[in-house]
Parts: structure tokens; C-alpha cells; sequence
């Protein structure tokens, strides 16, 4: 067990709907990391908040959107969805900042399998 | 812009076999890790390296740190299958802030 928590393990959902996936980093951590994986392909960085702000964004699309909350719970936002959406979705948290934190060591949830028919 | 390449992309051998996997980087790195990801789960990170030339041992898995930081492999002895998955290196690049650059991986199975 990582620490890091992620609901709902499970989404199915219809084209054109929004949801909204949340994460909970593990105790002491600030940064929290969203990740995509589609079926058998390696893991594709949407964005990153520390501390309540934004502090990176990777191959985010404009239809999906994230926050991290004052308690620095994270929620990742998507919207009119296509079927092309259909991943695992990851959320990861460390402990610092990656510019000061060399190692950058992330600690993953068990992820949201989010399904779009 | 850095790149981190795996090979093999896919091995699939026989229990009790001896296993290497790669990863290759277009730059220098500050430091390295390894992760293993099951199917249907999170990666989890098994090691990291900071050093050149470091090596490090966790029972049966071994992981070198190439000498000019560009470079580090993962040896398996003995390969058993409970080491079936996915495994993946992820590098931090200085001049990247250190944000981490993710490898596509290398997907492992082994046989009974």
C-alpha cells in the first residue's frame, strides 16, 4: 500500500459526459502527479500541482482540467468525453517539489479505470 | 528535449531464466528509478540511482548505473513469475527542473 488513495476504482461512462476522478496524496507529500496509460503503453504525464498550485502540465488536453485542494486532495476533471479517453488513470504523489527534489521519487494509487462507451 | 528508451519493449521467457532489460538516455540524468507495474495497478518504484557506476541489489534484482549517467540496466536472476509486468525506468534531467521523462517500458512475462 503506497499511501496513495484514488476514487472510484471503477468509472463507465458515455461519450459527451464529464467526470471527476479524485486523489489523496500520501501524509506529508505536496505535490500530486496525474498520469494517463492507455491499454499496454507506458504512462503519459497530464499535470502537476504542489501545494495548491499549478506547477507543471505535460500532454493535457484542454477538455480535461485538475485542482488541488487546501487539504491537497487533487481532482482531475474530464470533459465531453470520447471514446479515445478510455485509460487507466494514475494519480502519484512525492514528497517535494521537483526542482528542488533531485530524486523525484512518486508513490502511485491503484489508479481509475475509466470506461467511455 | 531528453529521451529515455527501453529495450526490449517485450521479453517473455521461461522460469529460472537470467533477464537484462535497458535504459537509454539521449542525456545526461541526475538520477534514475525503476518501478514494476502489475496489470491493472500502480506502478510501484522498486530502486533508485544517483551515483555513476552505482550498483545496487534488491534479492534478486540487480541495477547498475551507467558510469557517464546516460545509461542504467536491470538484471534478473533466476526469473520467477511473480517478476511478470511491466517495468519501467524514469529518469530527472536538470536542465528539466527534474521533472521526471518516463521510459515506454518493458513488458515481462515469465512462464511456469
Amino acid at each position: 500500500d503506497s499511501g496513495v488513495t484514488q476514487t472510484p476504482k471503477h468509472l463507465i461512462t458515455a461519450t459527451g459526459q464529464r467526470v471527476t476522478l479524485r486523489c489523496s496524496p500520501r501524509s506529508g507529500d505536496l505535490s500530486v502527479y496525474w498520469y494517463q496509460q492507455s491499454l499496454d503503453q507506458g504512462l503519459q504525464f497530464l499535470i502537476q500541482y504542489y501545494n495548491g498550485e499549478e506547477r507543471a502540465k505535460g500532454n493535457i488536453l484542454e477538455r480535461f482540467s485538475a485542482q488541488q485542494f487546501p487539504d491537497l486532495h487533487s481532482e482531475l476533471n474530464l470533459s465531453s468525453l470520447e471514446l479515445g479517453d478510455s485509460a487507466l488513470y494514475f494519480c502519484a504523489s512525492s514528497v517535494g517539489l521537483a526542482g528542488f527534489d533531485f530524486r523525484n521519487e512518486q508513490f502511485f494509487g491503484p489508479g481509475t479505470r475509466l470506461t467511455v462507451l | 528535449t531528453q529521451l529515455l528508451e527501453q529495450s526490449p519493449q517485450f521479453l517473455s521467457i521461461q522460469e529460472g531464466e537470467n533477464l537484462t532489460v535497458y535504459c537509454n538516455s539521449s542525456s545526461v540524468f541526475s538520477s534514475l528509478q525503476w518501478y514494476r507495474q502489475e496489470p491493472g495497478e500502480g506502478p510501484v518504484l522498486l530502486v533508485t540511482v544517483v551515483t555513476g557506476g552505482e550498483v545496487k541489489k534488491l534479492k534478486r534484482l540487480t541495477f547498475q548505473f551507467g558510469d557517464a549517467r546516460k545509461d542504467s540496466s536491470l538484471h534478473i536472476t533466476a526469473a520467477q513469475p511473480g517478476d511478470t509486468g511491466l517495468y519501467l525506468c524514469a529518469a530527472s534531467y536538470m536542465d528539466s527542473n527534474y521533472q521526471l521523462i518516463w521510459g515506454a517500458g518493458t513488458k515481462l512475462i515469465i512462464k511456469p
